[in-house]
């Protein structure tokens, strides 16, 4: 496809159980992040990627989060242990490459809930 | 840190007026990137208009365009004629050469008929 792909688009899960997320950037994008929106905030942060290193993943909340993309293309975002405050919207954007302001297309995200 | 602060939670507009939306920033960079992004119900990020802060000139697509103020640290949105299809949330991003984009909360637009 032409733009970011996300899926699932919905996901409930019960407290305790681990979750994936999974991301498909724009075919030739070297750049891939990962954030977090709470409801009625902005996105945070979480990590990113440069084709499949993870160059920087201050924004994961704790250990139990965890952040792939071994073969510099799709990215899993997984998440261990849910708990009730990882209930938001997981957005996923890549871009072109790094820098230089490069706009970040974004996909329609995950929206999780923990129950 | 850099901050973003977007201070209008909610904002109404009547359909082919013309409203602005308010972002102020805070960074000791002198060399960096704004952004402002719409999110419809749909929740996709889509990006309506970017400033380079070194271009003193302000941005413009067809209808939005910004009031950039480097020293005020000010970065206003403009959407003249409005229509019922720019009802959605507005986010100022801040970014500054490295990777992270730092989003503002948000003002939610709506456009009334």
């Amino acid at each position: 496809g032409a733009g970011v792909s996300q899926s699932p688009r919905y996901k409930v899960a019960k407290r305790g159980q681990d979750v994936a997320l999974r991301c498909d950037p724009i075919s030739g994008h070297v750049s891939l992040f990962w954030y977090q929106q709470a409801l009625g905030q902005g996105p945070e942060f979480l990590t990113y990627f440069q084709n499949e290193a993870q160059l920087d993943k201050s924004g994961l909340p704790s250990d139990r989060f965890f952040a792939e993309r071994p073969e510099g293309s799709v990215s899993t975002l997984k998440i261990q242990r849910t708990q009730q405050e990882d209930s938001a919207v997981y957005l996923c954007a890549s871009s072109l490459a790094q820098g230089a302001g490069q706009p970040q297309h974004f996909g329609d995200g995950t929206r999780l809930s923990i129950l | 840190a850099q901050t973003v602060t977007q201070s209008q939670p909610e904002m109404s507009v009547q359909e082919a007026e013309t409203v602005t939306l308010s972002c102020t920033y805070d960074t000791s960079e002198s060399d960096y990137y704004l952004f402002w992004y719409k999110q419809p119900p749909s929740r996709q990020m889509i990006l309506v208009i970017r400033q380079e802060a070194y271009k003193q000139q302000n941005a413009t697509e067809n209808r939005f365009s910004v009031n950039f103020q480097k020293a005020a640290k000010s970065f206003s949105l403009k959407i003249s004629d409005s229509q019922l299809g720019d009802a959605a949330m507005y986010f100022c991003a801040y970014f500054s050469g490295t990777y992270k984009y730092i989003f503002g909360t948000g003002t939610r637009l709506k456009v009334l008929a």
